[in-house]
């Protein structure tokens, strides 16, 4: 079956701008999770989202955001980037939770 | 609060060779371990994990790990390592609740030279 799809894989924004990130996941799977990869600070949980409801969140500014469709299908959106936001964006699905869960190829994201 | 620690930042090893990479966690509540491979420009790829039960658990490539509840680590193995496992290599853990979120290490690097 086909596994978790991140689009799109590479993003180049300018800083003030606003960005959207799409994670689908693996048929059945109610359960996406982001997290944030940087060099310096290594891989940070963003937010989970479960049948359309954030189920976790983690310590990031308002700016970070998501929702989840009925289908699963996720979305998150940075407001106004910063230069710091550049990163390897990874979604990862699962039907209940981290027990089963398989990440995408990541959305690499680079602010100028 | 849950973290994990990964005692090495890098690590080389000659080809054939064993390799051990280390990873302690500290939790207040029951967890689930894993460790992740990933390779350049790519996603996680979940080598293997513990939820219950034994406490050697077998992954994929040849690769295992022995969760230690009293000295709270979750050690990966291989007994005789290839070119081809040069990557970077993640211990997680999880609240073994039902939550997606993942807290991980900062990642080890495993240099495998010929």
């Amino acid at each position: 079956k086909a596994g978790v799809t991140q689009t799109p894989r590479y993003l180049i924004k300018t800083r003030g701008q606003q960005v959207t990130l799409s994670c689908s996941p693996i048929s059945g799977h109610r359960s996406v999770s982001w997290y944030q990869q940087t060099p310096g600070q290594g891989l940070q949980f963003l937010f989970e989202y479960f049948s359309e409801t954030q189920r976790n969140k983690g310590n990031f500014p308002g700016r970070f955001s998501g929702r989840q469709f009925s289908n699963s299908r996720s979305e998150m959106n940075v407001s106004t980037l910063e230069l710091g936001d550049s990163a390897l964006y990874l979604c990862a699905s699962s039907f209940t939770g981290a027990a089963e869960a398989f990440f995408g190829q990541g959305t690499r994201l680079t602010v100028v | 609060a849950q973290s994990v620690t990964q005692l090495d930042s890098q690590v080389p090893v000659f080809e054939e060779a064993p390799v051990e990479l280390r990873c302690n966690y500290s939790s207040s509540v029951s967890v689930y371990l894993f460790w992740y491979v990933q390779y350049p420009n790519q996603g996680l790829q979940l080598l293997l994990k513990y939820l219950s039960g034994s406490t050697l658990v077998k992954g994929i490539n040849g690769f295992e790990a022995e969760f230690n509840k009293s000295q709270t680590s979750f050690h990966l193995r291989k007994p005789s390592v290839h070119i081809s496992d040069t990557a970077e290599y993640f211990c997680a853990v999880s609240s073994s609740g039902n939550t997606g979120k993942l807290i991980f290490g900062q990642g080890t690097t495993l240099q495998v030279k010929p």
